[in-house]
């Protein structure tokens, strides 16, 4: 069974850098068959897919046309996760955010959920 | 403005037969498979319907998926007050290179 655990800071100011970690328990971070994505939830946007990671024979990262330039996903293999960087947050960026996992093309396990508020 | 379309409420009666349509585009929907995620309030959306039709072990069958053209379905048969959540379509969009979603439909039990 996989287990995606999220953590991060929940309260941020506008201009700051939004930084979550998800650790993966129950699968490979550099597995082959899998890629490891970040989404968003708001009143105002819905479901918003932000961007991925996964290895296959290299790292690679893919990011939403709306995002690119402030977002970063990457690996950390020695522990076992994958971490979202969002720059320069403004409050359109307070969300519920989700770590999941996407496994032979399809997203099937999602993490709990973090809320993140931008406020000044 | 979410990029496949869906209406954001439904109902039905226990035992009725319900359908949630979504409708995307040949980029999304069109080319590719579609998939639908069940949430309940303060919880993580949880996978439903795989490659347009499938089931992942757990489900009963009283959820059904289908797909024609650009628009897709996601049909619950005996419709029970458990089954009272937000429903979810998405796709895989080669045009924007990432996954797209439906705005949601609310789904009421009467």
């Amino acid at each position: 069974q996989v287990q995606l655990q999220l953590s991060g800071p929940g309260l941020l100011k506008p201009s700051q850098t939004l930084s979550l970690t998800c650790a993966i328990s129950g699968d490979s971070v550099s597995s082959n068959s899998a890629a490891w994505n970040w989404i968003r939830q708001s009143p105002s946007r819905g479901l918003e897919w932000l961007g991925r990671t996964y290895y296959r024979s290299k790292w690679s990262s893919g990011y939403a046309v709306s995002l690119k330039g402030r977002i970063t996903v990457n690996a950390d293999t020695s522990k076992n996760q994958f971490s979202l960087q969002l720059t320069s947050v403004t409050p359109q960026d307070t969300a519920i955010y989700y770590c999941a996992r996407q496994w032979q093309g399809f997203i099937d396990y999602w993490g709990q959920g973090i809320p993140v508020t931008v406020s000044s | 403005q979410s990029v496949l379309t869906q209406p954001p409420s439904a109902s039905g009666t226990p035992g009725q037969r319900v359908t949630i349509s979504c409708s995307g585009s040949s980029s999304n929907i069109g080319g590719d498979h579609v998939y639908w995620y069940q949430q309940f309030p303060g919880t993580a959306p949880k996978l439903l319907i795989y490659k347009t039709n499938q089931r992942p072990s757990g489900v009963p069958d009283r959820f059904s998926g289908s797909k024609s053209g650009t628009s897709a379905s996601l049909a619950i048969s005996g419709l029970r007050s458990e089954d009272e959540a937000d429903y979810y379509c998405a796709a895989w969009d080669d045009k924007l290179t990432g996954w797209v979603f439906g705005g949601g439909t609310e789904l009421t039990v009467l």
